[in-house]
């Protein structure tokens, strides 16, 4: 039973450029969250998400972010335009139906230049 | 909103030590405090959680206690072992699936 998994691994974008995140949940798991994890911080959670559904994006930026769980394919955590302060690790985590359990992915470490 | 402090930042052992990491939190309405291990440069793995009906819950040299009424929750790891060396954080949800961590305890156990 394969875990939560994420690509890239890492991510090299010119400052301007966009990024594509992706997380394909664990088996049987339709929810999704994503998270930030700056270098020596905690994670700061972004967006919730069901299939085809936006549950809570509280904590994702109004501007150049943007997330999708579409009933086919992985969820995609996209951020236009980036900038330096975009440079951090994402993570994603994913849960069965009901429950608050969540399971983490490697994360994508995004680094701009 | 939601807020979880946790202590201390870094936690350094002695193998074959216990180890205490605790979380205050402020929302009375927060129901479930889950616990992960995050390794160096992997994501973080839940370890052990507790709901709010439940006030202690072991496993095997893991233990965690919630008090409601004070509200803080604490995370117990017995005969520590090099092994065990992570940045270490707690996290609470309230009614609905969205989680919010501490800012983690980076714990050293020195053999």
């Amino acid at each position: 039973n394969a875990g939560v998994m994420q690509n890239p691994r890492h991510l090299v974008r010119r400052r301007g450029q966009e990024a594509r995140l992706r997380c394909s949940p664990m088996k049987g798991h339709s929810h999704v969250y994503w998270y930030r994890q700056l270098p020596e911080e905690g994670l700061k959670f972004m967006v919730y998400l069901q299939k085809e559904n936006i549950i809570d994006e509280s904590g994702m930026p109004k501007e150049r972010f943007s997330a999708e769980f579409p009933k086919e394919g992985p969820s995609i955590l996209r951020i236009q335009q980036v900038v330096r302060g975009d440079s951090a690790a994402y993570f994603c985590a994913s849960s069965p139906q009901g429950l608050n359990e969540q399971f983490f992915g490697p994360g994508t470490r995004l680094t701009v230049l | 909103g939601e807020n979880v402090e946790q202590h201390p930042s870094t936690l350094s052992v002695q193998e074959g030590d216990s180890a205490v990491i605790k979380c205050t939190y402020s929302d009375s309405a927060s129901n479930y405090f889950p616990w992960y291990k995050q390794e160096l440069g992997k994501g973080p793995q839940l370890i052990i959680d507790i709901r709010s009906n439940v006030g202690e819950k072991k496993d095997q040299r893991i233990a965690v206690t919630l008090n409601k009424t004070a509200k803080h929750f604490s995370l117990h790891i017995t005969e520590t072992q090099p092994e065990d060396s992570a940045v270490y954080f707690c996290a609470l949800a309230t009614g609905g699936f969205k989680t919010i961590f501490g800012a983690g305890t980076r714990l050293f156990v020195k053999a």
